[in-house]
């Protein structure tokens, strides 16, 4: 099993909808990223963890929510889905004390 | 607001070939500098990584170059290899509360021709 699992792989959805995107963990990392992949625009990041009390807005947070259910779960929610949310969507852990992070297999997204 | 740049946005290199990628950064509390790759239908791997205090660091045919003056940062693959066609990340993280929320360039795609 991956390190890090994010579901689904790939969603097609309606202009209007909500919906939410799954991260799950085992590598026991308390911090957890989400960063949204745009051809041209590298990764940016959406929200971050640090722990389970903890949230952050990153600089392209709105329309977006989050919920860290556990330190292993945290999830992305696109409340009302617009067209430009269309995208791949990265989940990553990383460790306080070692900067790498470990990414998941993304979540291509498409709003139509 | 882009506070890591990255360029070239695509590079092709023949087998053998070098291949070098350029980032610089504005902010001056960044202080570690990894790079990240990313093959198709996978999320980036950590690659190499380099803080200040030092101007070069290589593993195997990859080398960080770091110019702190300029603000820049550089990767170098020797013998390029079809198997290192893919994108490539620059990033960087500042210290303090802000320890290890990366910033990320805006990648480069690497095709290696046989």
């Amino acid at each position: 099993d991956a390190d890090v699992t994010q579901t689904p792989r790939n969603r097609i959805t309606k202009t209007g909808k909500r919906i939410m995107l799954e991260c799950s963990q085992t590598k026991g990392h308390d911090r957890m990223y989400w960063y949204r992949q745009d051809p041209g625009l590298g990764l940016r990041l959406i929200y971050y963890s640090f722990d389970v009390k903890d949230i952050n807005k990153g600089e392209i947070s709105d329309g977006y929510s989050v919920s860290r259910q556990a330190q292993a779960k945290f999830s992305l929610s696109l409340e009302s889905a617009i067209p430009n949310q269309t995208a791949l969507y990265f989940c990553a852990t990383s460790v306080g004390v070692n900067y790498g992070y470990t990414f998941g297999s993304g979540t291509r997204l498409t709003v139509v | 607001q882009q506070q890591v740049k990255q360029s070239p946005q695509s590079l092709i290199v023949q087998k053998g070939g070098i291949s070098i990628i350029n980032c610089a950064y504005e902010n001056t509390a960044f202080d570690y500098f990894p790079w990240y790759q990313q093959f198709p239908g996978k999320g980036p791997a950590l690659l190499i990584a380099i803080r200040p205090d030092v101007s070069e660091k290589k593993e195997g045919r990859f080398t960080i170059s770091f110019n702190k003056s300029a603000k820049q940062f550089s990767l170098h693959i020797m013998d390029s290899q079809p198997g290192d066609s893919a994108t490539y990340f620059c990033a960087a993280s500042p210290g303090g509360t802000s320890y290890g929320k990366l910033t990320f360039g805006q990648g480069t795609i690497l095709t290696v021709h046989p």
